[in-house]
This record gives C-alpha cells, structure tokens and sequence, in this order.
C-alpha cells in the first residue's frame, strides 16, 4: 500500500531564517505530487505541483520554491522566511490521469510558525 | 475561469439528523468531482469522487453525493449524522487533462448531541 510522510510536524523558524520541508511517498511510482498551504484551518492554496522529476509548476509568485530531486521527494524550501509564510503545509500524491487528477492523498502536514 | 463553491461556511445539525453540505462547480468539459474531510491538525482524508457513471456516488463513513450536471452541483450527504462527523469538509474539482485540483472554501459541520 501507498504511505505519505512529511517532516518535520511542527517547526518554529525567525524572519529571514531558510526553510526546508520533505515529503516523500512510498508504494507507487511516478505519481504527481503537490504541495498546498492551509491558513487559519480553512481554505487550501495550492503552491506547486510537479508530474515528474525535475518538473515544477509554480502556482502563486512567493518567496517559496519546490525542487523533485527524486521520483518520490519533493522538497519546499525557501531562502528568507516571511511572518506571512506560517501555516499548515500539506503534502499530497495523486496517481497521474489522463482526464484530470484523480484522488490526492494528503500527508499528516506540518505546521510552521514563523516569528 | 474553473472554480468551485462551497457557500456554508457552517452547518449545525442534530445527531441522528440527515445533514447535506452544498458544493457548486464551474468548469469547462467534463469535471472529476470529489470530497474531503479534515479533522483539526490532521492532513485530508477522500471520502468519495464521481468521474463518471452512476450519478449518485457512495464513499466512506456512509457519506454519499450526487452529481447533478444541469444544476452543476455535487451535493455530500448522510442520512443520519454522527457527533463524530464533526468536521471541515472540501469540495473539489479537477477537469480536462490538468493535473491539478481545485478546492473550495471549506464547509465546518458540527453535529450537535
């Protein structure tokens, strides 16, 4: 069966710090992969999504970026944290569809407090 | 432009009650449709999605949603609710060959004892 991590849970950073976040999935191959920021518990925005190693979609200009090292990982970094990029990061994989993306598996998340 | 709308941001209804939580969807061809749950601090859970078939789509928890194409709507629904299904509930959508999900607002259901 399929499992999806994130790491670290939680994670309180500084203005200004670096920033780096994993997700990796494990039991498929090639999946697409995304990563969404949740503010105050509500709505998703999708950040970037990539179909394939070395493939990122940015959806929403930000001092963020995502790199897909591996078939498996994908990584969210940033080089200057902003008070503005707290939130509840989630990671998901979704099987690759020829209509549309099909169901997205969400990681358990990480919750990040910039002060 | 695609979009999808979830116009409660609460629903309150009693244990044992049948509760609906609405979702509207605008896109171009011919949408997947789908629903999440999320319980507080934890990443979202599928309960269930219509790509094509039968309009009327069972999931998980005994939640079931029906896609009505002429009213664009895809309504979640559960004939008798759990104090348990207390919960932020996502609507989404995904269309023509685009690998990427478009997710609503969010709907938080309480079920009251």
């Amino acid at each position: 069966s399929q499992t999806i991590h994130q790491w670290p849970a939680t994670l309180v950073q500084p203005v200004g710090s670096p920033l780096s976040l994993e997700c990796t999935v494990e039991g498929t191959s090639n999946p697409n992969l995304y990563w969404y920021r949740q503010a105050a518990g509500r709505g998703l925005q999708l950040l970037f999504y990539s179909v394939g190693i070395g493939q990122i979609s940015s959806e929403v200009p930000q001092n963020l970026s995502a790199s897909r090292p591996q078939d498996r990982q994908f990584i969210l970094s940033s080089k200057k944290l902003l008070l503005s990029d707290s939130g509840f990061y989630l990671c998901a994989w979704s099987p690759w569809a020829n209509g549309g993306a099909d169901t997205q598996y969400f990681g358990p998340g990480t919750r990040l407090t910039v002060l | 432009a695609q979009s999808v709308a979830q116009p409660e941001d609460q629903v309150n209804v009693a244990e044992g009650n049948p509760l609906t939580v609405k979702c509207t969807y605008s896109v171009s061809g011919n949408p997947y449709l789908f629903w999440y749950v999320q319980y507080p601090n934890r990443g979202l859970q599928f309960l269930l999605k219509y790509i094509t078939g039968d309009n009327l789509v069972k999931g998980s928890y005994g939640f079931e949603a029906e896609f009505n194409k002429s009213q664009t709507s895809f309504h979640l629904k559960k004939p008798s609710a759990l104090v348990s299904d207390s919960a932020l509930y996502f609507c989404a959508v995904s269309w023509g060959g685009y690998q990427k999900v478009t997710f609503g607002t969010g709907t938080k259901l309480q079920v009251i004892p």
